[in-house]
């Protein structure tokens, strides 16, 4: 699986647009982009992923560049509940295993 | 509602003294797994399994037993536990056992454990 490479923290104003960068410049053709996050102490939650295209659900939007060397994650109404470590990971699908291993992450932290 | 539960949330315990953390889902998942996470370690995979009767180690499963006689629940063993297993212990699960949406991963709450 690649490196991904996060900024360590950010802060994000409530109400506002977080965007999240992720670099991973030796993702393969094959690797996909999976964001993940963990609110202090608790499980992760999956938020989304995508390959190549610019991908959009509930909770988020990824935007993947043509070069798919880097991607960011965009929260578009940050709330004081979005406080939490965002994990971007690089995956190849294997056949089996699954296994999700995190790097250090991005403690966002949304200030009133 | 859909979720992963785990019990205990909260253990303390003694080296030696065998105890089971319990993991159900109610989504029917094919795909249910343990992690450990501690600091600076961050999050690895204990025991995994790909459907009924189908389990896998992960890469840190000595001193754990798993067993998935049922599609919802995946219980962790420690026969022996040992202070080096003291840990934050999520179990997680996934619709599918393979492919890209099997890394769409639910995890519950987590169950921190002490062993003294």
């Amino acid at each position: 699986d690649a490196k991904t490479t996060q900024p360590p923290s950010m802060d994000c104003a409530e109400g506002r647009a977080a965007n999240l960068p992720c670099n991973h410049s030796t993702i393969s053709g094959n690797e996909y982009v999976y964001w993940y996050r963990q609110i202090h102490s608790q499980g992760p939650q999956y938020i989304i992923h995508g390959l190549k295209n610019n991908e959009t659900n509930e909770m988020a939007s990824l935007i993947i560049t043509e070069d798919r060397k880097s991607s960011t994650l965009i929260l578009p109404h940050a709330t004081l509940r979005d406080t939490a470590v965002y994990y971007c990971i690089a995956l190849w699908i294997k056949a089996a295993g699954n296994k999700l291993t995190f790097g250090g992450g991005t403690r966002v932290l949304v200030k009133p | 509602e859909a979720q992963v539960t785990q019990n205990p949330r909260y253990l303390i315990t003694v080296t030696g003294k065998k105890l089971t953390v319990t993991c159900s889902q109610n989504m029917n998942h094919e795909y249910m797994s343990w992690y450990r996470q501690d600091p600076g370690l961050g999050l690895r995979q204990i025991y995994y399994s790909m459907n009924v009767e189908v389990t896998d180690k992960g890469d840190v499963p000595e001193g754990y037993k798993v067993s998935r006689k049922e599609k919802r629940n995946f219980p962790l063993i420690l026969e022996s536990p040992s202070p080096n297993q003291t840990s934050l212990y999520f179990c997680a699960s996934s619709l599918r056992a393979s492919g890209v949406h099997s890394y769409e991963q639910y995890f519950g709450p987590g169950t921190r454990l002490t062993v003294t």
